[in-house]
């Protein structure tokens, strides 16, 4: 099972701007197999995905989070990011970073995950 | 967007006896063109990520013990655990991967009466 690592500043303060990196283990990332994603879980909540890229740099985001989130890859580094803008209280939660399966144009399941990393938007 | 419910909300479940947790999609997650159901279930522990049991509503992931297992079809699923054990306390979520954006039930909390 791939082990992926999230990392950045655990607490933000409000309308300012939550960034997170994940690190991918190995040579995976370019591989059309794959596709790569961020989720939350806010306190004592549900899963709500956030949005995912493939290795070429196209991009799907929730649409509630579209206008503040975008995602990107660096291969090179074996890493994918997040920037969340404007944050609020309520973008308070766990952020996990996944590795789904693709196949052809379908984006399918998420099957290895990191241990997620909590950011706390707070002033 | 696709919203999926799961019944009940928690469950308490003697050992060794079964668990029977369901996710209802608000759409039909079977794709035609491939007869196959989009929808995963994932077992979530205190403090860990979401593991991946279940992917195409039925097909058990690597590893996962055989104790577990996923039926149903266009919009009504089941995940059963047919004898439970202690290490199945968890949190359990239904996901559907067949449009974007990807949701996830608000969960199932099995817990050990």
């Amino acid at each position: 099972q791939l082990q992926l690592q999230e990392s950045g500043p655990g607490l933000v303060k409000p309308a300012e701007t939550l960034s997170l990196t994940c690190t991918v283990p190995g040579g995976s990332m370019t591989s059309s197999s794959y596709y790569w994603g961020w989720i939350r879980q806010a306190p004592g909540k549900g899963l709500e995905w956030i949005g995912s890229i493939y290795y070429s740099g196209s991009a799907y985001y929730s649409p509630s989070l579209k206008s503040r989130v975008t995602i990107s890859i660096d291969t090179s580094k074996n890493q994918f990011s997040l920037k969340l803008r404007s944050v609020t209280a309520a973008d308070t939660a766990v952020y996990f970073c996944a590795r789904g399966l693709r196949q052809g144009y379908q984006l399918l399941w998420l099957r290895d995950w990191g241990q997620g990393t909590l950011v706390t938007v707070s002033s | 967007d696709i919203v999926l419910t799961h019944s009940p909300d928690s469950l308490a479940v003697s050992l060794g006896e079964r668990a029977t947790l369901n996710c209802k999609s608000s759409q039909s997650l079977l794709y035609s063109a491939t007869k196959k159901n989009h929808l995963a279930w994932y077992q979530q522990k205190p403090g860990q990520p979401p593991k991946l049991l279940i992917y195409w509503a039925s097909t058990r992931a690597s590893g996962v013990p055989d104790r577990f297992s996923g039926s149903g079809s266009v919009t009504d699923f089941t995940l059963t655990i047919s004898s439970l054990q202690a290490e199945d306390v968890a949190v359990y979520y239904c996901h559907q991967y067949y449009t974007s954006p990807w949701t996830f039930g608000q969960g199932t909390k099995v817990e050990i009466k």
